[in-house]
């Protein structure tokens, strides 16, 4: 079954400790995002990746980290979390075919809490 | 750059009632547009897309959606709701060259028996 996985689904977490969300798609995507999710505020992305080991910032990336070091896998790393850092996050992914509007396949998300 | 507006931020409608959502957008080329739907405790699913040839576009569970260019407009309909259509919707938009999707603030439909 094609998907897109997350890890761990919910985390509830202390200021200052280091984590990372794993995502994973089975799908050999070239592209892959990380979003947050905030009421009122949509999703808005926070890294994103066009292949394997290119990564660039999106729109919120201030306090998170991002590696890819094999297609399929995307982890989002917060190194020193903090409580505005509270949120639902997704990861996505899609393939490249020059601009066709391609969709992008979401993740169940991972809802983060830092205290 | 894009920027997108959902315009109701709620809407309650009953069993068996139409509902439209309405989207707006802003962009200085030319875009895709998307609608994502987003149940209860999961991640999004699409709902449909525009990407170019007719404006009216059908997608999955009985949704479409017009894409009306010179309003930047793309409402969703359906005419006769289901409890199960209860979640959160949301609008997106790319454009032509680029992967990044740019979300509204999202719709929560509420059907009510």
């Amino acid at each position: 079954e094609a998907q897109v996985t997350q890890n761990p689904r919910y985390l509830i977490t202390v200021t200052g400790k280091k984590l990372t969300v794993t995502c994973s798609q089975n799908m050999n995507h070239e592209y892959m995002s990380w979003y947050r999710q905030d009421p009122g505020l949509g999703l808005r992305q926070i890294y994103y990746s066009m292949n394997v080991e290119v990564t660039d910032k999106g729109d919120v990336p201030e306090g998170y980290k991002v590696s890819r070091k094999e297609k399929r896998n995307f982890p989002l790393i917060l190194e020193s979390p903090s409580p505005n850092q509270t949120s639902l996050y997704f990861c996505a992914s899609s393939t490249r075919t020059g601009g066709e509007g391609d969709t992008q396949y979401f993740g169940p998300g991972t809802r983060l809490t830092v205290l | 750059a894009q920027s997108v507006t959902q315009l109701d931020s709620q809407v309650p409608v009953f069993e068996e009632a139409p509902v439209e959502l309405r989207c707006n957008y802003s962009s200085s080329v030319s875009v895709y547009l998307f609608w994502y739907v987003q149940y209860p405790n999961q991640g999004l699913q699409l709902l449909l897309k525009y990407l170019s040839g007719s404006t009216l576009v059908k997608g999955i569970n009985g949704f479409e959606a017009e894409f009306n260019k010179s309003q930047t407009s793309f409402h969703l309909r359906k005419p006769s709701v289901h409890i199960s259509d209860t979640a959160e919707y949301f609008c997106a938009v790319s454009d032509l060259n680029d992967y990044k999707l740019s979300f509204g603030a999202g719709t929560t439909v509420t059907v009510r028996a």
